[in-house]
């Protein structure tokens, strides 16, 4: 199975700053690799897309890159409703692997 | 608009099979390749499987044994059945559409199933 590892697994930060959330991947995976965005109780929801497709409705301020292994999440001027947990996915390989999930929270 | 609604039971005992139903609306089920994810409590999200429309299917290595998935065309859903279950098995169960390039862009709201006696 393809390993993913996302650093930190929590993040403080404050309104109006701008965080970056990383994902590693054991082996090459291309661009297959997408983001999601979870608030307690809530399903995920779908931020990016092969690593840098804005899903339909979501912010501009959300931005995705990164290929191969090594892969960026960027929220550009944090708002009240970006506090949430946010985890990577793979799926250039089955099984699907997913990371473990970044916990951002407010400062 | 298509969206997902998972149902089934809330409490499934030990050694039990576990059955869930994964309703879609707004979209032919039969146009489009499905997904199982779980998410335990406090943890991250775990892939189960996934239903191509074709009616083949690919597994987690780690549930394989246990998992069984179907589809019913004519109600528009499809279903999910994990046998063996214990303790380690409860979770929120999601059912999601695989879009383009195979992520899971639409999703259910998740049902929580707890394995207790």
């Amino acid at each position: 199975d393809i390993q993913m590892t996302q650093s930190p697994s929590s993040l403080s930060a404050s309104v109006g700053d701008r965080v970056t959330i990383t994902c590693r991947a054991s082996q090459s995976i291309g661009t297959y690799l997408h983001w999601y965005q979870q608030k307690p109780g809530r399903a995920p929801k779908l931020l990016i897309y092969t690593a840098s497709s804005l899903q339909s409705g979501v912010p501009s301020r959300f931005s995705g890159s990164g290929s191969g292994t090594d892969f960026t999440l960027t929220i550009y001027s944090l708002q009240p409703e970006d506090f949430a947990t946010y985890y990577c996915h793979q799926t250039y390989n089955i099984p699907d692997t997913f990371g473990q999930g970044t916990k951002l929270e407010i400062k | 608009q298509m969206q997902l609604q998972e149902s089934g039971p809330g409490l499934v005992k030990p050694s039990e099979t576990l059955s869930l139903t994964c309703t879609v609306s707004g979209a032919s089920i039969s146009t489009h390749s499905w997904s199982w994810i779980r998410q335990p409590p406090g943890k991250g999200l775990e892939w189960i499987g996934l239903l191509f429309f074709s009616g083949s299917t690919n597994y987690n290595p780690s549930l394989k044994s246990r998992l069984t998935t179907s589809v019913d065309t004519s109600k528009n859903q499809f279903s999910l059945r994990l046998s063996s279950v214990t303790a380690a098995d409860t979770a929120v169960y999601y059912c999601a559409r695989r879009g383009p390039s195979s992520v899971a862009d639409v999703w259910g709201q998740g049902t929580t199933v707890t394995v207790s006696s």
